[in-house]
């Protein structure tokens, strides 16, 4: 399974654009590249996932190059309630999914 | 829908102790999975199921057994419990598709 190397932690102010950035230098090609949030004491959340190319949802934007070995994580106009435990996965779209340590946001007012 | 359903949601054992965690799932989910978080740490994968009657290992599967005998549940069970399982445990399930894993609230287990 593909390893994900993601910064351990950020910050960011309330109504900034915030970008996470994830390296996946070994993602095979039935990979798929999804993102979780975490709050302390609840279980992840999935924001989104995407295969190539651009992936948009109503939480979130998902952008992969065409060699797809990084994929980067915009949120749009952060608020506090946005401060959490970010994961980036590689791997298939069930199955054997691996956590890795994660990218803890912190959003300052 | 009820979503990913897990009881207890918290547990103390003695060292030596057996319980088996319940992970419940009402979506028709084909994928489950179990996982334990450690404080301050990432989630680690102890077992998964692709299916029902299909079950396999995980990051850290020693001192677990799972069993997947209907699509709807996959219990977790601790053999012997011992004070280096104390931890978080989290069920997830999913259809497999683009829309990731559901996760439980999670069982907060202590072994002392």
């Amino acid at each position: 399974l593909a390893k994900t190397t993601q910064p351990i932690s950020m910050d960011s102010y309330e109504g900034q654009e915030v970008n996470i950035t994830c390296s996946h230098n070994n993602i095979a090609t039935n990979d798929y590249i999804t993102w979780y949030q975490q709050f302390p004491s609840q279980g992840p959340r999935f924001i989104i996932q995407g295969y190539k190319t651009k992936v948009t949802n109503e939480v979130a934007s998902l952008f992969i190059p065409a060699d797809r070995k990084s994929s980067t994580l915009s949120l749009p106009r952060v608020s506090l309630s946005d401060t959490a435990v970010y994961y980036c996965l590689v791997g298939p779209q069930g199955g054997k999914l691996i956590f890795g340590q994660g990218t803890e946001l912190s959003v300052k007012p | 829908n009820a979503g990913v359903t897990q009881t207890p949601k918290f547990q103390v054992l003695k060292t030596g102790q057996s319980m088996t965690l319940q992970c419940a799932q009402d979506m028709n989910h084909e994928y489950m999975s179990w996982y334990r978080q450690d404080p301050g740490m990432g989630l680690r994968l102890i077992h998964y199921s692709v299916g029902a009657g299909i079950t396999d290992q995980g990051e850290v599967p020693n001192g677990y057994n799972v069993s997947r005998s209907t699509t709807e549940d996959f219990p977790l069970r601790l053999l012997s419990a011992a004070p280096s399982q104390t931890s978080v445990y989290f069920c997830a399930s999913s259809f497999g598709t683009g829309d990731g894993y559901t996760f439980g609230s999670g069982t907060r287990l202590t072994v002392v």
